[in-house]
Protein backbone atom coordinates (compact mmCIF):
# COMPACT_ATOMS: atom_id res chain seq x y z
CA UNK A 1 0.00 0.00 0.00
CA UNK A 2 1.39 3.51 -0.90
CA UNK A 3 2.16 6.07 2.00
CA UNK A 4 -0.17 8.82 0.08
CA UNK A 5 -3.20 7.74 -1.98
CA UNK A 6 -4.87 10.18 -3.78
CA UNK A 7 -8.44 10.14 -5.59
CA UNK A 8 -9.24 10.65 -8.22
CA UNK A 9 -6.74 10.03 -10.90
CA UNK A 10 -8.30 12.28 -13.42
CA UNK A 11 -10.97 14.83 -13.23
CA UNK A 12 -12.70 17.09 -15.71
CA UNK A 13 -14.65 19.91 -14.93
CA UNK A 14 -16.40 23.26 -16.51
CA UNK A 15 -15.40 26.62 -15.70
CA UNK A 16 -16.75 28.12 -12.50
CA UNK A 17 -17.31 24.68 -10.74
CA UNK A 18 -15.84 23.75 -7.16
CA UNK A 19 -13.44 21.00 -7.24
CA UNK A 20 -12.44 18.65 -4.56
CA UNK A 21 -9.23 16.44 -4.65
CA UNK A 22 -8.56 14.00 -1.95
CA UNK A 23 -5.92 12.60 -0.12
CA UNK A 24 -5.35 10.17 2.62
CA UNK A 25 -2.02 8.97 4.17
CA UNK A 26 -0.54 6.59 6.69
CA UNK A 27 1.04 6.73 9.80
CA UNK A 28 4.02 8.02 10.53
CA UNK A 29 3.64 11.36 7.92
CA UNK A 30 3.77 14.15 9.47
CA UNK A 31 2.90 16.84 7.42
CA UNK A 32 0.95 17.53 3.98
CA UNK A 33 2.12 19.20 0.93
CA UNK A 34 -0.12 19.65 -1.53
CA UNK A 35 1.83 20.88 -5.11
CA UNK A 36 0.55 21.84 -8.76
CA UNK A 37 2.53 20.31 -11.92
CA UNK A 38 2.19 22.19 -15.07
CA UNK A 39 2.47 20.58 -18.74
CA UNK A 40 6.15 21.75 -19.02
CA UNK A 41 7.14 20.05 -15.68
CA UNK A 42 7.71 22.58 -13.41
CA UNK A 43 6.15 22.04 -9.55
CA UNK A 44 4.97 24.86 -7.60
CA UNK A 45 4.27 24.21 -4.19
CA UNK A 46 0.63 25.55 -3.10
CA UNK A 47 0.33 24.44 0.68
CA UNK A 48 2.04 22.89 3.43
CA UNK A 49 0.11 21.72 6.40
CA UNK A 50 -0.04 19.67 9.14
CA UNK A 51 -3.19 20.61 11.18
CA UNK A 52 -6.33 22.59 10.46
CA UNK A 53 -6.86 24.67 7.03
CA UNK A 54 -5.02 27.10 5.07
CA UNK A 55 -6.56 29.16 1.83
CA UNK A 56 -4.73 31.16 -0.83
CA UNK A 57 -7.76 32.91 -3.31
CA UNK A 58 -9.47 30.67 -4.49
CA UNK A 59 -7.52 27.23 -3.25
CA UNK A 60 -8.25 25.81 0.12
CA UNK A 61 -6.64 22.83 1.86
CA UNK A 62 -7.78 21.19 5.05
CA UNK A 63 -6.45 18.20 6.95
CA UNK A 64 -8.13 15.77 9.07
CA UNK A 65 -5.07 14.54 11.63
CA UNK A 66 -7.03 11.77 12.78
CA UNK A 67 -8.56 10.26 9.87
CA UNK A 68 -5.39 11.11 7.94
CA UNK A 69 -6.55 12.50 5.37
CA UNK A 70 -6.61 15.85 3.10
CA UNK A 71 -8.37 17.48 0.33
CA UNK A 72 -7.62 20.49 -1.89
CA UNK A 73 -10.54 22.71 -2.74
CA UNK A 74 -10.93 24.84 -5.61
CA UNK A 75 -13.55 27.38 -5.87
CA UNK A 76 -14.75 29.21 -9.60
CA UNK A 77 -12.30 26.89 -11.32
CA UNK A 78 -10.52 28.11 -14.36
CA UNK A 79 -8.60 26.81 -17.35
CA UNK A 80 -5.81 27.85 -16.06
CA UNK A 81 -6.03 26.04 -13.11
CA UNK A 82 -6.07 22.63 -15.55
CA UNK A 83 -2.53 20.97 -14.18
CA UNK A 84 -1.32 17.92 -12.18
CA UNK A 85 -2.16 18.41 -8.64
CA UNK A 86 0.13 15.89 -6.72
CA UNK A 87 -0.62 15.57 -2.82
CA UNK A 88 2.65 14.76 -1.08
CA UNK A 89 3.45 13.77 2.97
CA UNK A 90 6.21 14.21 4.55
CA UNK A 91 8.23 11.23 6.45
CA UNK A 92 9.58 12.32 9.35
CA UNK A 93 11.60 9.36 10.29
CA UNK A 94 13.34 9.45 6.87
CA UNK A 95 12.93 13.28 6.14
CA UNK A 96 11.77 13.06 2.55
CA UNK A 97 8.67 13.16 0.93
CA UNK A 98 6.20 11.06 -0.55
CA UNK A 99 4.05 11.14 -3.51
CA UNK A 100 0.88 10.51 -4.65
CA UNK A 101 0.15 10.04 -8.31
CA UNK A 102 -1.07 12.86 -8.97
CA UNK A 103 -4.63 14.06 -10.15
CA UNK A 104 -4.86 15.61 -13.58
CA UNK A 105 -7.46 18.11 -13.94
CA UNK A 106 -8.81 19.80 -16.93
CA UNK A 107 -11.22 22.34 -16.73
CA UNK A 108 -13.22 23.16 -19.85
CA UNK A 109 -14.38 26.97 -20.62
CA UNK B 1 14.88 36.78 -5.81
CA UNK B 2 16.36 33.63 -8.10
CA UNK B 3 14.47 31.00 -7.65
CA UNK B 4 15.83 27.20 -7.88
CA UNK B 5 17.67 26.62 -10.75
CA UNK B 6 18.82 23.64 -12.70
CA UNK B 7 21.27 22.78 -15.46
CA UNK B 8 21.02 21.97 -17.81
CA UNK B 9 17.73 21.99 -19.01
CA UNK B 10 18.06 18.29 -21.51
CA UNK B 11 20.34 15.84 -21.68
CA UNK B 12 20.56 12.91 -23.81
CA UNK B 13 23.05 10.66 -23.22
CA UNK B 14 23.57 6.82 -24.21
CA UNK B 15 23.56 3.73 -22.42
CA UNK B 16 26.56 3.09 -20.13
CA UNK B 17 27.55 6.59 -19.76
CA UNK B 18 27.94 9.05 -16.97
CA UNK B 19 25.34 12.43 -16.21
CA UNK B 20 25.71 14.95 -14.01
CA UNK B 21 23.28 17.42 -13.49
CA UNK B 22 23.79 20.62 -11.64
CA UNK B 23 21.64 22.44 -9.01
CA UNK B 24 21.63 25.74 -7.54
CA UNK B 25 18.86 26.45 -4.76
CA UNK B 26 17.20 29.90 -3.61
CA UNK B 27 20.16 31.91 -1.31
CA UNK B 28 19.66 30.81 2.40
CA UNK B 29 18.77 27.44 1.50
CA UNK B 30 20.81 25.40 2.70
CA UNK B 31 18.78 22.07 2.28
CA UNK B 32 18.66 20.06 -1.38
CA UNK B 33 16.50 17.10 -2.45
CA UNK B 34 16.37 15.43 -5.51
CA UNK B 35 13.85 13.84 -7.12
CA UNK B 36 12.62 11.41 -9.92
CA UNK B 37 9.94 11.45 -12.19
CA UNK B 38 9.57 8.61 -15.04
CA UNK B 39 7.10 9.04 -17.53
CA UNK B 40 4.02 7.58 -16.51
CA UNK B 41 5.62 7.27 -13.10
CA UNK B 42 5.33 9.74 -10.05
CA UNK B 43 7.78 11.64 -8.27
CA UNK B 44 10.70 9.48 -6.34
CA UNK B 45 12.45 11.07 -3.62
CA UNK B 46 16.13 10.13 -4.28
CA UNK B 47 18.87 12.26 -2.41
CA UNK B 48 18.92 14.70 0.58
CA UNK B 49 21.91 17.26 1.27
CA UNK B 50 21.74 19.56 4.04
CA UNK B 51 24.68 21.47 5.04
CA UNK B 52 27.42 19.42 2.60
CA UNK B 53 26.41 15.76 3.72
CA UNK B 54 24.13 13.43 2.40
CA UNK B 55 21.25 13.12 5.33
CA UNK B 56 19.07 10.63 3.06
CA UNK B 57 18.85 8.33 0.32
CA UNK B 58 15.82 7.13 -1.60
CA UNK B 59 15.21 3.54 -2.88
CA UNK B 60 17.94 3.82 -5.83
CA UNK B 61 21.12 2.24 -6.74
CA UNK B 62 24.45 3.49 -5.84
CA UNK B 63 25.09 4.36 -9.22
CA UNK B 64 22.93 7.28 -8.42
CA UNK B 65 25.41 9.84 -6.31
CA UNK B 66 25.95 13.51 -5.75
CA UNK B 67 27.63 16.14 -3.54
CA UNK B 68 26.22 19.29 -2.42
CA UNK B 69 29.04 22.45 -2.49
CA UNK B 70 30.37 24.60 0.45
CA UNK B 71 28.29 27.20 -1.57
CA UNK B 72 25.26 24.80 -0.90
CA UNK B 73 24.53 23.88 -5.35
CA UNK B 74 24.39 20.54 -5.50
CA UNK B 75 25.11 17.96 -8.26
CA UNK B 76 23.76 14.67 -9.12
CA UNK B 77 25.36 12.17 -10.88
CA UNK B 78 24.35 8.96 -12.50
CA UNK B 79 27.01 6.64 -13.61
CA UNK B 80 26.31 3.56 -16.02
CA UNK B 81 23.44 4.83 -17.72
CA UNK B 82 20.01 2.47 -17.94
CA UNK B 83 17.38 3.56 -20.71
CA UNK B 84 15.26 3.38 -17.41
CA UNK B 85 16.78 6.39 -16.20
CA UNK B 86 15.01 8.66 -18.77
CA UNK B 87 13.40 10.64 -16.65
CA UNK B 88 12.28 14.61 -15.69
CA UNK B 89 15.02 15.01 -12.75
CA UNK B 90 13.81 17.82 -10.00
CA UNK B 91 15.63 20.03 -8.00
CA UNK B 92 14.28 21.39 -4.59
CA UNK B 93 15.69 23.97 -1.76
CA UNK B 94 14.12 24.66 1.92
CA UNK B 95 15.30 26.95 4.22
CA UNK B 96 15.50 24.61 7.02
CA UNK B 97 16.75 20.76 7.77
CA UNK B 98 13.97 18.88 6.35
CA UNK B 99 11.70 18.66 9.35
CA UNK B 100 8.65 18.79 7.10
CA UNK B 101 7.32 21.84 8.02
CA UNK B 102 9.29 24.01 5.45
CA UNK B 103 8.27 24.61 2.20
CA UNK B 104 10.17 22.95 -0.54
CA UNK B 105 10.66 25.20 -3.70
CA UNK B 106 11.20 23.07 -7.10
CA UNK B 107 13.62 24.03 -10.04
CA UNK B 108 12.29 23.62 -13.48
CA UNK B 109 14.04 20.04 -13.65
CA UNK B 110 16.36 18.64 -16.14
CA UNK B 111 15.01 16.25 -19.17
CA UNK B 112 17.64 13.34 -19.25
CA UNK B 113 16.87 10.77 -21.99
CA UNK B 114 19.09 7.80 -22.41
CA UNK B 115 19.38 6.59 -25.62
Amino acid sequence: KNEVEQSPQNLTAQEGEFITINCSYSVGISALHWLQQHPGGGIVSLFMLSSGKKKHGRLIATINIQEKHSSLHITASHPRDSAVYICAGFVASGSRLTFGEGTQLTVNP
Amino acid sequence: EAGVTQSPTHLIKTRGQQATLRCSPISGHTSVYWYQQALGLGLQFLLWYDEGEERNRGNFPPRFSGRQFPNYSSELNVNALELEDSALYLCASSLLVGRGSETQYFGPGTRLLVL
